[in-house]
């Protein structure tokens, strides 16, 4: 069935420094989603990329869908200690509709 | 954004006993919820999907009979946990789709409620 990959798993950084989570589907996907959990929290809806090659951003987080639609990325551009969390993508193929989870990148940001 | 709300967020029980949690779309209709677990430190993993007035479906390796579903209308989706084990225990949480392309939102946006942590004895 269809996986999606996510890494790293863990993801430590010094507050101000950059910070990237890669995403990889097995299938092609006809959109992804990003979400960010908070500890102790529910998944946090982000961001939708549905287009071949579509970047968006949102303040310091941009997001990639690449060419193929399998694999995206989240990059963080001088990470704060607001934006500890784990964050997943979710990708959704043209078969059942249904979301599949990455695994999740833990990011921690030491002040 | 759209509020899904979970009921209880958070259930002690012990072996052998059943567990009702509720998900409820407070602000929109969502003709499908989505049923995940997730255990500590791991991904979210889909359980089963709910359709108002149809039968759930399950996903492979879960227990239709254990974990009974029920998508009564448009705001409601219940999931019980029949003879619960300790081995059930997790957090188990919710998501309402949006079909309805509301102004604001991204199409097919998945809402998650707060969760429910169960902790069988």
């Amino acid at each position: 069935g269809q996986q999606v990959m996510q890494i790293p798993q863990y993801q430590h950084v010094q507050e101000g420094e950059d910070f990237t989570t890669y995403c990889n589907s097995s299938t092609t996907l006809s959109n992804i989603q990003w979400y960010k959990q908070r500890p102790g929290g529910h998944p946090v809806f982000l961001i939708q990329l549905v287009k071949s090659g579509e970047v968006k951003k949102q303040k310091r987080l941009t997001f990639q869908f690449g060419e193929a639609k399998k694999n995206s990325s989240l990059h963080i551009t001088a990470t704060q200690t607001t934006d500890v969390g784990t964050y997943f993508c979710a990708g959704k193929n043209n078969q059942g509709g249904k979301l599949i989870f990455g695994q999740g990148t833990e990011l921690s940001v030491k002040p | 954004g759209a509020v899904v709300s979970q009921h209880p967020s958070w259930v002690i029980c012990k072996s052998g006993t059943s567990v009702k949690i509720e998900c409820r779309s407070l602000d929109f209709q969502a003709t499908t919820m989505f049923w995940y677990r997730q255990f500590p430190k791991q991904s979210l993993m889909l359980m089963a999907t709910s359709n108002e007035g149809s039968k759930a479906t399950y996903e492979q390796g879960v227990e239709k009979d254990k974990f009974l579903i029920n998508h009564a209308s448009l705001t409601l989706s219940t999931l019980t946990v029949t003879s619960a084990h300790p081995e059930d225990s997790s957090f188990y949480i919710c998501s309402a789709r949006d079909r309805g392309g509301t102004s604001g939102r991204a199409y097919n946006e998945q809402f998650f409620g707060p969760g429910t942590r169960l902790t069988v004895l």
